[in-house]
């Protein structure tokens, strides 16, 4: 079993649909929790990072729930430009080592 | 502010020819710092990762090795290439348990 599983995907969604991405993590030592974004052929770039009383910035929602070991980001009003893999991030203290899922690709059509 | 930069951005090498990939981060000390490897259509896989110079740590048994000659300098290295270390290669920073931050990413073809 993978340390963190995400929705396989491909979300294919029209414009200003809301979009929600689930993530399992199975350590339970795990400290702390980030989305990242990438785009095709680029590096990932960190989102947003999620707490454990949910954060929000602009559309986007993240949410942590401990107990259940669970993660997701919600994403309001989805435009053209949020089409990328969006990839969940879990981290131990473990020399800063993060553990990324496969990522799940979203689509966007207008 | 800090930045990290990373180079070639393109690479294509025989087989069997060595490689030498480097990686700076500017704008921070004792940088915790990684390398990882992305195959077409798959998640990043973590090859090495560093807490401070001379250390190194390997998560997966492979024919690259990684050095840290100076606290803000990291490199990956090959002395001989395969056709599976074919991929997009990614060196990333971060303080402690802080968010990493990429670089732009070598695309390595081996032919």
């Amino acid at each position: 079993r993978k340390e963190v599983e995400q929705d396989p995907g491909p979300f294919n969604v029209p414009e200003g649909a809301t979009v929600a991405f689930n993530c399992t993590y199975s350590n339970s030592a795990s400290q702390s929790f980030f989305w990242y974004r990438q785009d095709c052929r680029k590096e990932p770039k960190l989102l947003m990072s999620v707490y454990s009383s949910g954060n929000e910035d602009g559309r986007f929602t993240a949410q942590l729930n401990r107990a259940s070991q669970y993660i997701s980001l919600l994403i309001r009003d989805s435009k053209l430009s949020d089409s990328a893999t969006y990839l969940c991030v879990v981290t131990h203290n473990q020399g800063g080592k993060l553990i990324f899922g496969q990522g799940t690709e979203l689509s966007v059509k207008p | 502010s800090q930045t990290i930069h990373q180079w070639p951005a393109t690479l294509v090498q025989p087989v069997g020819s060595p490689l030498s990939l480097e990686c700076t981060v500017e704008g921070t000390s004792n940088p915790n710092l990684y390398w990882y490897r992305q195959a077409a259509g798959r998640g990043l896989q973590l090859l090495f990762y560093s807490v401070g110079i001379g250390q190194i740590s390997s998560e997966v048994p492979q024919n690259l090795s990684a050095s840290r000659p100076q606290d803000r300098q990291f490199i990956l290295s090959s002395k001989k290439l395969l056709l599976s270390d074919s991929g997009f290669y990614l060196c990333a920073w971060a303080d402690s348990n802080q968010p990493q931050h990429f670089g732009d990413g070598t695309r390595l073809s081996i032919l």
